[in-house]
């Protein structure tokens, strides 16, 4: 149990565009999904939290018009980077999680690639 | 100072050998203690959580606590092969604005058979 999935798992666009990636939880309502950002050889940094129906609470010096969250449902959260640049490049991991402060559930992650 | 410290290693061992890992922060409010394994490339997966301080075991896997020094540690025994990850500490408050994860940087762990 307690699967999140994520697709793309690996994109490539150019710059200018508009990429959107979506985080489900398969086997599980997610009170509240999480969208972090990976450097290599760094740690997660959280970009967002997200509950459902409501809207998402960035982080500091997240662009909040740059990085659109939905989350239109318990299993369902989008997060769309537009006009994307290549500074934008990165690996996007979300997570979700039931209701127990414990538990946390990470996606496979998306790799992101502005050309 | 950052809020949790970890050494980023790399740490190479031999098969068999008893692994140890820490992590020491600063924020007291923290109550909630996790530990995620990382493959390359993969989303990270929660090995073990603990709450306050206290040591937990799961297999081979033990987590401890000391809030009284602000230091956590995983100890894993037996290590194979398949343990060569990167292990994340994470931590938490309770309620209100301390529902968020902060992570340490992840230690790199290789065992070599």
């Amino acid at each position: 149990g307690a699967v999140v999935s994520q697709h793309p798992s690996r994109v490539i666009c150019k710059s200018g565009t508009s990429v959107k990636i979506e985080c489900r939880s398969l086997d599980f309502q997610a009170t509240t999904m999480f969208w972090y950002r990976q450097f290599p050889k760094k740690s997660l940094m959280l970009m967002a939290t997200s509950n459902e129906g409501s809207k998402a609470t960035y982080e500091q010096g997240v662009e909040k018009d740059k990085f659109l969250i939905n989350h239109a449902s318990l299993t369902l959260s989008t997060l769309t980077v537009t006009s994307a640049h290549p500074e934008d490049s990165s690996f996007y991991i979300c997570s979700a999680q039931q209701g127990n402060p414990y538990e946390q559930y990470f996606g496979p992650g998306t790799r992101l690639t502005v050309t | 100072q950052k809020e949790v410290e970890q050494d980023p290693g790399p740490l190479s061992v031999p098969e068999g050998a008893i692994v140890s890992l820490n992590c020491t922060y600063s924020n007291s409010a923290f109550q909630y203690f996790m530990w995620y394994r990382q493959y390359s490339r993969k989303g990270p997966e929660l090995l073990m959580y603990t709450y306050s301080s206290g040591n937990k075991e799961d297999g081979r896997f033990t987590a401890q606590v000391d809030k009284s020094s602000k230091y956590i540690s995983l100890f894993i025994r037996d290590s194979q092969p398949s343990d060569s990850a990167t292990y994340l500490c994470a931590m938490k408050g309770s309620g209100g604005s301390n529902y968020k994860l902060t992570f340490g940087k992840g230690t790199l762990l290789t065992v070599n058979p």
